[in-house]
């Protein structure tokens, strides 16, 4: 079983849609994030909710908008997509007090056309 | 931006130990350094971290100096599929963990 799953693996859509990508994970943990990778390979922090509640938020657009329904799971939905959100995106998990011993998923590529 | 420093790249003979270097000189007390790796494609995966003692996993083992300004990974017997990127964090305030540029090492036959 993946300890974490994202969906979709690909996503291509145009400027202007809207769009959503979802995690799941199923090892029990209390805290689940969003990363960013870019062109340039850098991967950057964007959200952190622990049990439901955001508790990292960077300086992100708001047309991100992370969405927490339970502690298991944790989607990201993109309003207004622009060129520049064309990235690989990554979620993940961690226990809470397990340190930053973090789990990911196999990651989602946007393209933005 | 991340406060670790590694070098770009690596190469290494297939078989042979992997020693990468990881300069973290402004890391608190009381952090831990962590070292992942990122295979082609494919997530961050976790590989271990250390405090002040040096660790040993299944893995690697990580070798902290004195002063725990710099670390060491350590790949005992490095194979083709140990090709990736590495990344030593030290992980920002509120338990960020912040990745940088890495060390992409090239395991080679």
């Amino acid at each position: 079983d993946t300890a974490v799953s994202q969906t979709p693996k690909y996503l291509v859509t145009q400027m202007g849609n809207d769009k959503s990508i979802k995690c799941e994970q199923n090892l029990g943990h209390d805290t689940m994030y969003w990363y960013k990778q870019d062109s340039k390979k850098f991967l950057k922090i964007m959200f952190s909710y622990n049990n439901k509640e955001l508790i990292i938020n960077e300086t992100v657009p708001n047309r991100f908008s992370p969405k927490s329904p339970d502690k298991a799971h944790l989607n990201l939905h993109i309003n207004s997509l622009e060129l520049g959100d064309s990235a690989v995106y990554f979620c993940a998990s961690s226990q809470a007090g397990g340190g930053e011993k973090l789990f990911f998923g196999s990651g989602t590529q946007l393209s933005v056309l | 931006d991340a406060k670790t420093t590694q070098p770009p790249s690596m190469d290494c003979a297939e078989g042979r130990a992997a020693n990468l270097p990881c300069n973290h000189s402004t890391i608190s007390g009381n952090e831990y350094v962590y070292w992942y790796r990122q295979i082609h494609s494919q997530g961050p995966q976790y590989i271990i971290h250390g405090l002040k003692n040096n660790e040993t996993n299944e893995m690697a083992s990580l070798i902290i100096t004195e002063d725990r300004k710099s670390s060491t990974l350590i790949l005992p017997h490095a194979t083709l599929r140990d090709t990736a990127v590495y990344y030593c964090i030290d992980p920002e305030y509120g338990n960020k963990l912040v990745f940088g540029a890495g060390t992409i090492l090239r395991v080679k036959s």
